[in-house]
């Protein structure tokens, strides 16, 4: 089945630092969703990818859709404490939504 | 965007019971997802609700365990039956729509199960 798998688990960051986390899919996908969950809460939808090569600007967020439409990426700049969470991607195909383990984002400050 | 309303928020439940969870949204949908997530673990599907049919399961989950029910449009109800400490997850119901950004699921606050 599909599977899209992401890296790193977890990733701490100086405050003011720049990250990027990845996502892989096993399987072309029709698009690639990103989620934010922070602690305690729910997801709560950031951005969809849909295009080869697709690149979407968010403030300090950029995320990249790969050519083959296997891979994504969510790079962030100048990590703020607000950025702390868990990061999710998703991909769709044959209509289901298959997420990715997540990236666990913690901020020093 | 939708605004979803998931009860209970929370609960702790004795084995072997069962927790009916429910989830209303502001406008009609077509489909409702349900998903679980285990302690600090990533969403799994485990169906899709569909008004007027029964809903599909995902590999690994079937009706006997999580009956769904979808009388209309705006509501579901997800039932975790015979409950064991295993299924202690937090349970979301989700709905797909144009968003900002584009097509992407909007959850609800979510229901966190503890079963002792």
């Amino acid at each position: 089945g599909q599977q899209v798998m992401q890296i790193p688990q977890y990733q701490h960051v100086q405050e003011g630092e720049d990250f990027t986390t990845y996502c892989n899919s096993s399987t072309t996908l029709s698009n690639i969703q990103w989620y934010k969950q922070r602690p305690g809460g729910h997801p709560v939808f950031l951005i969809q990818l849909v295009k080869s090569g697709e690149v979407k600007k968010q403030k300090r967020l950029t995320f990249q859709f790969g050519e083959a439409k296997k891979n994504s990426s969510l790079h962030i700049t100048a990590t703020q404490t607000t950025d702390v969470g868990t990061y999710f991607c998703a991909g769709l195909r044959d209509y289901k939504l298959s997420f990715g383990a997540g990236t666990t984002v913690t901020v020093r400050a | 965007s939708a605004v979803i309303s998931q009860k209970p928020s929370r609960d702790i439940c004795q084995r072997g019971t069962s927790l009916t969870i429910q989830c209303q949204v502001d406008s009609q949908v077509t489909m409702m997802f349900w998903y679980r997530q285990q302690p600090g673990q990533s969403l799994t599907l485990i169906a899709t609700a569909n008004q007027g049919s029964e809903a599909t399961y995902e590999s690994g989950f079937v009706i006997d365990k999580f009956p769904i029910s979808r009388p209309n449009l705006t509501f579901s109800t997800l039932t975790v039956s015979n409950m064991s400490p295993e299924d202690s997850s937090i349970y979301l119901c989700s709905v797909e729509e144009a968003r900002q950004g584009g097509w992407g699921y909007t959850f609800g606050s979510g229901t966190r199960l503890t079963v002792v």
